[in-house]
């Protein structure tokens, strides 16, 4: 089982859709969850990050961590085509560096 | 330039040729990590640098791989012998401290990758 897990999509919304983006993981020491954003051949950026359970919001994305049962969350509001990327979620690994990734989640918002 | 460069951006090569692929990091960032992204998987985890500590090579698949970096800065992974399962996007990543610990001074900054082909 790998220590993230995460659908591959593809995922397709019409644009002003709300888009939910989910990730389950494996370790419930996993203390740091991270959302990273994709463009077509560039590498990805960090687009949020949480610390343990709860939201953070900022502007049209909300990230949202349940430890209880190690799911998390990616909300977009309002999607634009802009969001159409691949939506990568991490966690903190055993080491705090080497951060788990999941496979990433592709989502194309059509106008 | 502001962000991680690398090169060649993209390689393709015959399967037994060996490779080279550089990482220049972002000036002032101590961390810098090498990863591999294959078709349909996620980020794999290669192998760690920071400061002058010995590097965390955990993460490399096999000893046809091995990284050097460097002054600090730059580096460099080579791959030897390469296979066809080599086949990837291999992504370098900087970062002005190690781990999250803090908050996003841990944040990975990527390169836009190295794309290999091995035929």
């Amino acid at each position: 089982q790998k220590e993230v897990e995460q659908d591959p999509g593809p995922l397709s919304v019409p644009e002003g859709a709300i888009v939910s983006l989910n990730c389950t993981y494996s370790n419930s020491a996993f203390q740091y969850f991270m959302w990273y954003r994709q463009y077509s051949r560039k590498g990805p950026e960090l687009l949020m990050y949480t610390y343990s359970s709860g939201n953070k919001e900022d502007g049209r994305f909300t990230a949202q961590v349940d430890k209880s049962s190690k799911y998390i969350s990616l909300f977009i509001r309002d999607s634009q085509p802009s969001d159409s990327a691949t939506y990568l979620c991490a966690t903190s690994g055993n080491s705090g560096y080497a951060l788990n990734f999941g496979k990433g989640t592709s989502l194309l918002v059509t106008p | 330039g502001a962000g991680v460069s690398q090169s060649p951006s993209n390689k393709v090569t015959e399967k037994g040729k060996d490779v080279e692929l550089r990482c220049d990091p972002i000036s002032g960032h101590t961390a810098l990590y090498w990863y591999r992204q294959s078709l349909g998987q996620g980020l794999e985890f290669l192998i760690y640098f920071q400061g002058n500590s010995a590097p965390d090579k955990s993460g490399l698949p096999s000893d046809r791989f091995s990284a050097e970096r460097t002054g600090g800065s730059v580096s460099t992974l080579t791959i030897q012998r390469t296979q066809q399962e080599d086949s990837a996007v291999y992504l370098c990543a900087s970062s002005l401290e190690p781990g999250l610990a803090g908050g996003v001074s841990g944040e990975l900054f990527f390169g836009e990758g190295s794309r290999l082909t091995v035929l």
